[in-house]
């Protein structure tokens, strides 16, 4: 069955450091992955779109990559600040409604 | 700018008691809809998707139903809940067109006691 995993449920980094986020999927081939930001309480944001021929995708300090050989997507987040404190979600596109399917999520802590 | 609404923002409701959140969107037109539940401390779970009015597609079998009598608006409902089925619950919306994200509501927060 298809499955998506967010390695860490949680990640705690101190404020300016770079955060990494892995996202690991199988019994996928999937043509779009996206990442989104949810706060407590609220309804995720969307963030950032890769398209399957597309290695890395960059918006002012978040970065990207997708890899489909090895069937993962790393986000990073650089020069972190404690706004940035937040679960982010991978998500995967499938289907003719465009449905997703999300990852379970990382919780982000960044310590000032 | 497109919008997105959902009530109530909170609900308690005992159990085997029925259910009907609703969610409209304002600003686009004939949009992809979805209803997904998040219980605590986990991802979100695609619950139904409409494509257009009438025209409900379920992802996980359940005592829950969804509707779409209007091209904006999306309804969930349950005849009679269970224990189970708290959690959150999020509308959203995609276009049909060139962009493939979603934008989500501000969700209900569903206790069954």
């Amino acid at each position: 069955s298809q499955k998506i995993e967010q390695n860490s449920e949680a990640l705690n980094i101190q404020e300016g450091k770079t955060a990494t986020l892995t996202c690991n999927y199988t019994n996928y081939s999937p043509a779009y992955l996206q990442w989104y930001r949810q706060d407590p309480g609220r309804g995720p944001v969307f963030l950032l779109l890769i398209r399957e021929n597309e290695k890395e995708k960059r918006k002012e300090r978040l970065k990207v990559t997708f890899d489909t050989t090895l069937k993962q997507s790393l986000f990073h987040i650089t020069a972190s600040q404690p706004a940035d404190s937040a679960t982010y979600l991978c998500a995967l596109l499938s289907g003719s409604a465009r449905q997703l399917t999300f990852g379970s999520g990382t919780q982000l802590t960044v310590l000032p | 700018s497109q919008t997105i609404h959902q009530w109530p923002a909170t609900l308690v409701q005992p159990v085997g008691s029925p259910l009907s959140l609703e969610c409209t969107v304002e600003g686009t037109s004939n949009p992809n809809l979805y209803w997904y539940r998040q219980a605590a401390g986990r991802g979100l779970q695609l619950l139904f998707y409409s494509v257009g009015i009438g025209q409900i597609s379920s992802e996980v079998p359940q005592n829950l139903s969804a509707s779409r009598p209007q091209d904006r608006q999306f309804i969930l409902s349950s005849k009679k809940l269970l224990l189970s089925d708290s959690g959150f619950y999020l509308c959203a919306w995609s276009d049909q067109g060139l962009s493939y994200e979603q934008y989500f509501g501000p969700g209900t927060r569903l206790t069954v006691t």
